[in-house]
């Protein structure tokens, strides 16, 4: 079936504008996660939807960054006044029931 | 919460050879433990994982142990081939919960 979808794949803003990256899970995945991967480090953890419960939002680095998954299904992640250290790549993952998580191919964002 | 330590950060192994890479963590909870690979420019992809309430996990070339007491669980690649080469992560969770990546590991085949 369908892997998770993210969009878009390259977004070059200016510092200072607002971006959306957009993440579509796997059909009945009912855990969605965002990470943030600079060039060549790890994953860095942002935020955590489970069903309907309130979002774990421990990993967002600032006030500007914020998260929405509407219907449980689709989440936009929103980054207010980029900055220049904002650009990495946005990977979303979502998982099933059981544990395994599995990756979308991520956005590159570039923040000039 | 959770942390996760791995090591190396690079390791360069000749074609054919081994690769073990291992990792740490500290919270006693954490109940899976996956292991993923990511190619350059590519998104990690799930290789092998384990639950709790196992202590070793083969899938062809590929295995991982698990060491509940001491908290580390390892990567093990055996006849390594260069397609082998990319970065992999190790990270634990508790069932339901967030996942807690290592920093990863760099890896280099060499033909």
């Amino acid at each position: 079936g369908a892997g998770v979808s993210q969009s878009p794949s390259n977004k070059v803003t200016e510092k200072g504008k607002d971006v959306e990256l957009r993440c579509d899970p796997i059909s009945g995945h009912t855990a969605l996660y965002w990470y943030r991967q600079s060039l060549g480090q790890g994953l860095e953890f942002l935020i955590y939807f489970q069903g309907n419960s309130a979002p774990d939002k421990s990993g967002l680095p600032s006030d500007r960054f914020s998260a929405e998954r509407t219907g449980g299904s689709v989440s936009t992640l929103t980054i207010q006044r980029t900055q220049q250290e904002d650009s990495a790549v946005y990977l979303c993952a979502t998982r099933q029931s059981v544990d395994t998580q599995y990756f979308g191919p991520g956005t590159r964002l570039t923040v000039l | 919460g959770e942390n996760v330590e791995q090591h190396p950060s690079t390791l360069s192994v000749q074609e054919g050879d081994s690769a073990v890479i291992k990792c740490t963590y500290s919270d006693s909870a954490s109940n899976y433990f996956p292991w993923y690979k990511q190619e350059l420019g590519k998104r990690p992809q799930l290789i092998i994982d384990i639950r709790s309430n196992v202590g070793e996990k083969k899938d062809q070339r590929i295995a991982v142990t698990l060491n509940k007491t001491a908290k580390h669980f390892s990567l093990h690649i055996t006849e390594t081939q260069p397609e082998d080469s990319a970065v992999y992560f190790c990270a634990a969770s508790t069932t339901g919960n967030q996942f807690y990546f290592g920093t990863g590991t760099s890896l280099t085949v060499i033909p």
